[in-house]
């Protein structure tokens, strides 16, 4: 088990430019949470999938962001158009079921400038 | 809607010293509780949980007490370490639901020998 991966571990990028992280997930974990966390302040959920499905999207998760889950494995949070206002840690957590506790990765730095 | 209200940081103590940080929060129901924290460089770590009133939670020395009347979870520690400096969070799972965590603002804790 070796815990929960997200690449890159930092990312800078100019306005207006697409980026995409990645989240892979403890193996076996069918429920996969997106946060964001911007400096000073608490995670912020953004959405959530249970196994291949997105099952709740916050209203933070404006129309530039998508994620996606395929086959229920890894997911990949793509946001378009980056904005100044985008600059954040995003999160990445995973859970075995709605019961068990969520272990979080070290999170994505994203710096738009 | 939830929410969760942290006590404010950064707070700065001398080793052995007893650490209070208060945690108040609003719900429906009866959420899950949770202390979350983060030490430099690191992902988020569960650090307690209690999921029902009156649960104490405890780990490392820590312990929070799940409190219905007051709706407060508290955390305290009899005698703090300069390995404990680091950012805590806490948090609540509600009840229904995507079972997403809410988080606190954090509160950073500098421990000095």
């Amino acid at each position: 088990d070796t815990g929960v991966s997200q690449d890159p571990r930092h990312k800078i990028t100019k306005r207006g430019q697409n980026v995409t992280f990645r989240c892979d997930p403890i193996s076996e974990h069918n429920r996969l949470y997106w946060y964001r966390q911007t400096l000073g302040q608490g995670p912020e959920f953004l959405t959530y999938f249970q196994n291949e499905a997105q099952l709740e999207k916050s209203r933070l998760l404006s129309d530039r962001f998508s994620a996606e889950r395929p086959k229920g494995s890894f997911s990949t949070l793509e946001i378009q158009r980056t904005e100044q206002g985008d600059s954040a840690m995003y999160l990445c957590a995973s859970s075995r079921d709605v019961r068990t506790e969520a272990f979080f990765g070290q999170g994505t730095r994203l710096t738009v400038v | 809607g939830n929410s969760v209200t942290q006590m404010e940081g950064p707070v700065t103590l001398s080793e052995e010293a007893f650490l209070t940080i208060n945690c108040t929060y609003t719900a429906t129901g009866y959420p899950s509780l949770f202390w979350y924290v983060q030490y430099p460089g690191e992902g988020l770590q569960l650090l307690l949980k209690a999921t029902k009133a009156d649960d104490k939670g405890s780990n490392k020395g820590f312990e929070a007490t799940y409190r219905k009347e007051t709706t407060s979870f508290h955390l305290e520690k009899g005698s703090v370490q300069v390995s404990d400096s680091a950012v805590y969070f806490c948090a609540l799972r509600p009840i229904q639901g995507a079972q997403k965590l809410v988080f606190g603002q954090g509160t950073r804790l500098t421990i000095n020998p």
